[in-house]
């Protein structure tokens, strides 16, 4: 089944330690991002990647690291949260670029105490 | 600064009737508008997109309207379905590979 997974789907966690969130997807899929989803906000855009080795920056990427090792893989990397970062954070992939069909995951809901 | 805009953070439609979500924009170089539509514990589903040198597209009970010159789209659901209630986000991209997001607007589909 065409998907794409992220783990851990909830994660409560205190100020200053270390996380990843991994995302993964099985489609072949080019363009990998990251969203934060945040209530009167909408989803903005944290880090997006258009291949291996290739990412750039969205609009809120303060506090955040990515990296794209592997087409499959894009992981989302927080060095030292803080409980401005406590949101429901989505990966997403598509064939092509940012315009083409987006495939989300489920989300991962993250509390930073 | 929001430079997408969802005004109306919900909206509720009688069932069979139609159901009209506005979005406004600020930036006249954004060249690609997509809809998104999210229910409850679910990640976003992409629904409809429009480019900005069409005024209109269609998918099923699905159109998206763009008016240029007000920098406004509007998504039209007729009829309208229960199923439909979701959050729906309407987005657009400003260059590159970026997107940004309205805020949603919630749409609840009454029987």
């Amino acid at each position: 089944e065409a998907q794409v997974t992220q783990n851990p789907r909830y994660l409560i966690t205190v100020t200053g330690k270390k996380l990843t969130v991994t995302c993964s997807q099985n489609m072949n899929h080019e363009y990998m991002s990251w969203y934060r989803q945040d209530p009167g906000l909408g989803l903005r855009q944290i880090y997006y990647s258009m291949n291996v080795e290739v990412t750039d920056k969205g609009d809120v990427p303060e506090g955040y690291k990515v990296s794209r090792k592997e087409k499959r893989n894009f992981p989302l990397i927080l060095e030292s949260p803080s409980p401005n970062q406590t949101s429901l954070y989505f990966c997403a992939s598509s064939l092509a670029g940012a315009t083409d069909t987006q495939y989300f995951g489920p989300g991962t809901r993250l509390t930073v105490l | 600064d929001q430079q997408v805009k969802q005004n109306s953070p919900s909206l509720s439609v009688q069932e069979g009737r139609i159901s009209i979500l506005n979005c406004d924009y600020t930036n006249s170089m954004f060249d690609y508008f997509l809809w998104y539509k999210k229910y409850p514990a679910e990640g976003p589903t992409f629904l409809i997109s429009i480019s900005s040198i069409k005024d209109k597209n269609e998918d099923g009970r699905f159109t998206v309207f763009l008016n240029k010159s007000a920098k406004h789209l509007s998504l039209h659901i007729v009829p309208s379905q229960p199923g439909d209630s979701a959050v729906y986000f309407c987005a657009a991209n400003p260059r590159a590979q970026k997107l940004v997001f309205g805020q949603g607007t919630r749409l609840t589909i009454n029987p």
